[in-house]
């Protein structure tokens, strides 16, 4: 099957901890994105790669950092800095340039901090 | 940098009547328009897209139309099903290397039978 996992489904971390969301996907597409989804606060972004070892912030990275060390994987790392770190992450990835191609969703992962 | 705008924000209606959202957008360099159809617990889904170089574009009860001029492009979906109740959000691009999508903030569709 192809397509884009995410891992855990569910988290949850006491206040100051840093943790990990893993994303991997098996479609061999380039670009790979992550967004923090909020009621009423649409997709926003935080990170995006469009090939290894390479990054950009998105709108709202502070608090957050990325690796793109292999193609297929991108995971974010959620900081102690990150002052309200509760939400729904979703990674996505896109065939091509980023923004120019249909983003493809992972089940997104529900990161709750205690 | 690009900035998009989506209502309603909240859409009721029966089953059967049409649903229409819209969203304007400011950057006029953007030329790429995905709407998203996202269930309760899910990633959203690419449910159909346009570019600018198209002023409508359609698939079974759904449609796209743009406006570059007033840089506006709305969904339309029509004879509508209770399995069509989701968030629906559109999103913009310039499709120009170091750029993303840009997303509206979601219109959550209720389709009541």
């Amino acid at each position: 099957d192809g397509g884009i996992t995410q891992s855990p489904k569910y988290l949850f971390r006491k206040e100051g901890q840093n943790v990990t969301l893993s994303c991997e996907q098996n479609l061999n597409h380039d670009a790979m994105y992550w967004y923090r989804q909020d009621p009423g606060q649409g997709l926003r972004l935080i990170y995006y790669s469009q090939i290894v070892n390479d990054f950009q912030k998105g709108d709202i990275a502070e608090g957050y950092s990325v690796s793109r060390e292999k193609k297929e994987s991108f995971p974010l790392t959620v900081t102690s800095a990150q002052k309200n770190p509760t939400a729904f992450y979703l990674c996505a990835s896109s065939p091509g340039l980023a923004g120019a191609d249909e983003q493809f969703f992972g089940p997104g992962t529900r990161l709750t901090v205690l | 940098g690009e900035n998009v705008e989506q209502h309603p924000s909240t859409l009721s209606v029966q089953e059967g009547d049409s649903a229409v959202i819209k969203c304007t957008y400011s950057d006029s360099a953007s030329n790429y328009f995905p709407w998203y159809k996202q269930e309760l617990g899910k990633g959203p889904q690419l449910i159909i897209d346009i570019r600018s170089n198209v002023g409508e574009k359609k698939d079974q009860r759904i449609a796209v139309t743009l406006n570059k001029t007033a840089k506006h492009f709305s969904l339309h979906i029509t004879e509508t099903q209770p399995e069509d109740s989701a968030v629906y959000f559109c999103a913009a691009s310039s499709g120009q290397a170091g750029t993303a999508l840009i997303f509206g903030k979601g219109t959550t569709l209720s389709v009541s039978s």
